[in-house]
């Protein structure tokens, strides 16, 4: 069971905009940890999307967008497009359990 | 460009030992703040991370599977190594391997490359 706690699904139009939470804690999240999202394509892995809370690596188009605030963290993917459709998890780390790496819960994004 | 691979047995009977392994190129393991670390995904469930190792021989292992877990690396050779005893059908799993980087600011690691995966199923 994990500490990060992400809805199970969010969909939208294309063109809409989209927003995914990841709701932590004191001891993660709340405590200064950074937030790093992933994409999983179907049948895919996991590909980095944003680090360090708001930070896009290259190539990744400036739909996606990372925020943090408090003990939460939002993923926001503008003109939402047939190929956004995917799995996206969140990534801390959590200092009461000693685990340097903890995922979310995961989020299905399906394009109407 | 970096690369890594994961390699090992497809199937594993109960109670048996599995040994991955991840090749990977593209960057010197020696560099500070770099690691390579592991994270399976059951069918249709969500990630969970393994065990890592850094740059400089630490190692970080996930409490709950902590006994059952080794993970070592051989610079030389671009290779790090999972061990996990003591094998059961709920560990049946996608395994990836995945490069970790702290860039400045070490506290905080995100996993940039990752291998395709490899696929263990645990069953008699």
């Amino acid at each position: 069971q994990s500490v990060l706690t992400q809805p199970p699904s969010v969909s939208g139009a294309p063109g809409q905009r989209v927003t995914i939470s990841c709701t932590g804690s004191s001891s993660n999240i709340g405590a200064g940890r950074d937030v790093h999202w992933y994409q999983q394509l179907p049948g895919t892995a996991p590909k980095l999307l944003i680090y360090s809370n708001l930070f896009r690596p290259s190539g990744v188009p400036d739909r996606f967008s990372g925020s943090k605030s408090g003990t939460s963290a939002t993923l926001a993917i503008t003109g939402l497009q047939a190929e956004d459709e995917a799995d996206y998890y969140c990534q801390s780390y959590d200092n009461s359990l000693s685990v340097p790496y903890v995922f979310g819960t995961g989020t299905k994004v399906t394009v109407l | 460009q970096i690369t890594l691979k994961e390699s090992g047995p497809t199937l594993v009977t109960p109670t048996q030992t599995l040994t991955l392994t991840c090749t990977f190129s593209g960057f010197p393991f020696s560099v500070s703040g770099l690691g390579v670390g592991w994270i399976r995904q059951p069918p249709g469930k969500a990630l969970e991370w393994l065990a890592l190792i850094y740059w400089d021989g630490d190692k970080r292992y996930s409490p709950s599977l902590n006994s059952r877990l080794t993970i070592t690396k051989d610079a030389s050779e671009n290779r790090v190594v999972l061990t996990m005893t003591n094998m059961e059908p709920l560990d049946t799993a996608t395994y990836y391997c995945a490069r970790a980087w702290c860039g400045g600011d070490c506290n905080n690691y995100y996993f940039d490359y990752w291998g395709q995966g490899t696929l263990v199923t645990a069953s008699s």
